[in-house]
């Protein structure tokens, strides 16, 4: 069954401060899709990324960057040099392509806190 | 602002009551995706429709329904509601279900439950 793992629940850190959020993965699918989403204090939900199973590439966005493990089953998300306004809910999700559904599963979320 | 709106922003109702929270895809966009936000549940799936059909269904109770109709507006009904109903509903949208594409997803219906 597939299963998506953001162990860190809620990140502290001073701004100008890089973190890195954590996503680990479980599916049986050798094609997935994973994907990044971010919650901010007024609710809505942003799509950050998307990443095929069989691009391993790592991508940087700006001060953003993803690093896509398959050995690892991991795609963790980095923000260099965090601003205020990073502060955050952000949410790991895994779409399996052997599934009819285009559902996206969730982690449960890491809550970022950049301190001024 | 992702393009898909939903309404209304907020809704307070008591338990046994039915509401129904009302969805408009991007312009464009075939596919709309129900999820419920709750705090013990996290972020659930609960169903899809892809031009006017249902495609697929994840966690809804069946004291829940939803439709898409030909303009491509979504509603999702919600009735003899409970207070552990109580949550974020949120309508996304892709342009054809695909899932390379991603998800786009509106503001959400906040739903409380005296």
């Amino acid at each position: 069954a597939q299963k998506v793992t953001q162990a860190q629940t809620e990140i502290s850190v001073v701004e100008k401060e890089d973190v890195t959020l954590d996503c680990v993965y479980e599916t049986r699918d050798t094609t997935y899709y994973l994907f990044w989403y971010k919650q901010p204090p007024s609710g809505e939900l942003v799509f950050l990324i998307r990443r095929n199973s069989f691009d391993e590439q790592n991508e940087i966005s700006g001060r953003y960057s993803w690093n896509f493990q398959k050995s690892t089953s991991s795609f963790n998300f980095t923000i260099t040099a965090s601003q205020v306004v990073d502060s955050a809910v952000y949410f790991c999700a895994l779409s399996e392509a052997s599934t009819g559904a285009n559902n996206l599963f969730f982690g449960t979320g890491t809550r970022l806190t950049v301190i001024p | 602002d992702s393009g898909v709106t939903q309404t209304p922003k907020h809704l307070i109702t008591a338990t046994g009551q039915r509401v129904t929270l009302r969805c408009s895809p991007r312009s464009g966009d075939l596919s709309v995706y129900w999820y419920q936000q709750s705090l013990d549940q996290g972020l659930q799936f609960l169903i899809q429709y892809y031009n006017g059909e249902e495609r697929a269904k994840g966690n809804i109770l069946e004291r829940f329904s939803a439709q898409q109709f030909p303009d491509l507006h979504s509603e999702l009904n919600l009735s003899s509601l409970e207070l552990g109903d109580s949550a974020l509903y949120f309508c996304a949208s892709s342009p054809s279900g695909d899932k390379r594409q991603p998800q786009h997803f509106g503001d959400g219906t906040r739903l409380s439950i005296l």
